[in-house]
């Protein structure tokens, strides 16, 4: 059954630094998903990505944050100068098409900011 | 202000039970609802998916109710084995591009 996969599965990183997160969404979907969860809370929605561009962006994902599709299979999530408050799990969704709602989610990149 | 919660924090049940979870929303309107399963440290799982003009759906032990007047959803697990203990998670999508989810319940199934 295909599955969204993330890499690296850990990331650890010192404040100030860029990351990088990827995910290849399952392969016939168009819609695409960046979701975090801190330790203890809940999953919170970052940013939708459809047709090349962002669609939605929650408070969260502000001018540190940034999303490509460089390529026709891989999605990313850049973050320019991490923060403490930036570690968290950070999952990748993704949907098939507009009239098929459900997301299915990647096993997430642990990402630790020192 | 608009919430999405599930009553428990943690639900205790013995195996063989049938275990049930509230979700329960306020200022959604919601045209469907979600449940998933979490297990520590990985990602929120797909397990049922309930519109807002469906009663009830089930998917083999799994039965999911939705009342929109109430604004509840209901997630049950009957025949319940330690294989269940994990974190359930309600997701609802708010009429746009992306899903809101309550902070879960952590189920544990006791043998």
């Amino acid at each position: 059954e295909p599955e969204v996969t993330q890499t690296p599965s850990h990331q650890v990183t010192q404040m100030g630094q860029e990351v990088i997160l990827r995910c290849v969404p399952i392969s016939n979907h168009l819609y695409f998903y960046w979701y975090r969860q801190i330790l203890g809370q809940k999953v919170e929605f970052l940013v939708s990505f459809y047709n090349n561009e962002i669609s939605e962006k929650s408070e969260i994902f502000d001018d540190q944050f940034s999303v490509e599709r460089p390529d026709g299979s891989n999605f990313t999530l850049k973050i320019r100068s991490t923060k403490l408050e930036d570690s968290a799990m950070y999952f990748c969704a993704s949907r098939r098409a507009a009239t098929q709602e459900t997301q299915y989610f990647g096993p997430g990149t642990r990402l630790l900011v020192l | 202000s608009q919430k999405i919660e599930q009553n428990s924090e943690a639900l205790n049940i013995q195996e063989g039970k049938t275990a049930t979870l509230t979700c329960n929303y306020t200022n959604y309107s919601p045209a469907y609802l979600q449940w998933y399963r979490q297990d520590p440290g990985r990602g929120p799982v797909f397990l049922l998916l309930i519109r807002e003009n469906e009663k009830e759906k089930r998917k083999e032990r799994l039965k999911v109710t939705f009342d929109t007047t109430l604004k509840q959803s209901l997630f049950h697990i009957t025949a319940s084995q330690p294989a269940d203990s994990a974190t359930y998670l309600c997701a609802l999508d708010p009429r746009d591009d992306k899903i809101i989810f309550g902070k879960g319940t952590r189920l544990h199934i006791l043998p």
